[in-house]
């Protein structure tokens, strides 16, 4: 594709309920993150895939968070028993290599957990 | 602690003038620096980096400082028009990638 695209655009859940956020990356990119961004505060790193490993899960928030890539593209981000405190934007960008310093954007996903 | 400071403040400015935002950093040794722009709704776009041996890197209208001492870097836009509107974001990197941590962001409203 053209860009990093990420789905759904927006989701809204109930407390306590189970999401998978999707991200697609520029086709050929090894490198792929995950970030959250709550109003008004900077983008707060969670994790990062060098093709379908993910070397350091430590900025994951709780154990209710978990990520995977398979395939060397595409990534899911599961939140579990979401809470009120999750309600973020989550964004995905992806990189060709790790060690590439610029990353390209998804558009996120609007979370809102009532 | 380690700190990334962006003015969280928006910043005014009337058209044609030249625009300036500060990025702050604190307990860190980045490798490089980068500036991204991020319009409402939208994912960050990056807009120039500039590497830790380097002290100016320019881009158009855009250029950058970068003051390892200060352990600060400028980011200017000259002859700002409304379009450059926009939250900017820094963002620095200490481990060549596997790791970058931005800032909160300025955002910037240029008035016709």
């Amino acid at each position: 594709g053209a860009g990093v695209s990420q789905s759904p655009s927006n989701k809204v859940t109930e407390k306590g309920k189970d999401v998978e956020l999707r991200c697609d990356p520029i086709s050929g990119h090894t490198a792929l993150y995950w970030y959250r961004q709550s109003l008004g505060q900077g983008l707060e790193f969670l994790i990062y895939f060098q093709g379908n490993s993910a070397p350091d899960k430590s900025g994951l928030p709780s154990d209710r968070f978990s990520a995977e890539r398979t395939g060397g593209s595409v990534s899911t981000l599961t939140i579990q028993r979401t809470q009120q405190e999750d309600s973020a934007v989550y964004l995905c960008a992806s990189s060709p290599i790790i060690s590439e310093e610029t990353q390209y954007f998804g558009p996120g996903t609007r979370l809102l957990v009532l | 602690s380690q700190k990334i400071e962006q003015n969280s403040e928006a910043l005014n400015i009337q058209e044609g003038k030249t625009a300036t935002l500060t990025c702050n950093y604190t307990n860190y040794s980045p490798a490089y620096l980068q500036w991204y722009r991020q319009d409402p709704g939208r994912g960050p776009v990056f807009l120039l980096l500039i590497r830790e041996n380097e002290k100016e890197k320019r881009k158009e209208r855009l250029k950058v400082t970068f003051d390892t001492t200060l352990k600060q870097s400028l980011f200017h836009i000259t002859a700002s028009q409304p379009a450059d509107s926009a939250t900017y974001l820094c963002a620095l990197d200490e481990t060549g990638g596997f790791k970058t941590i931005f800032g909160a962001g300025t955002r910037l409203f240029v008035k016709a």
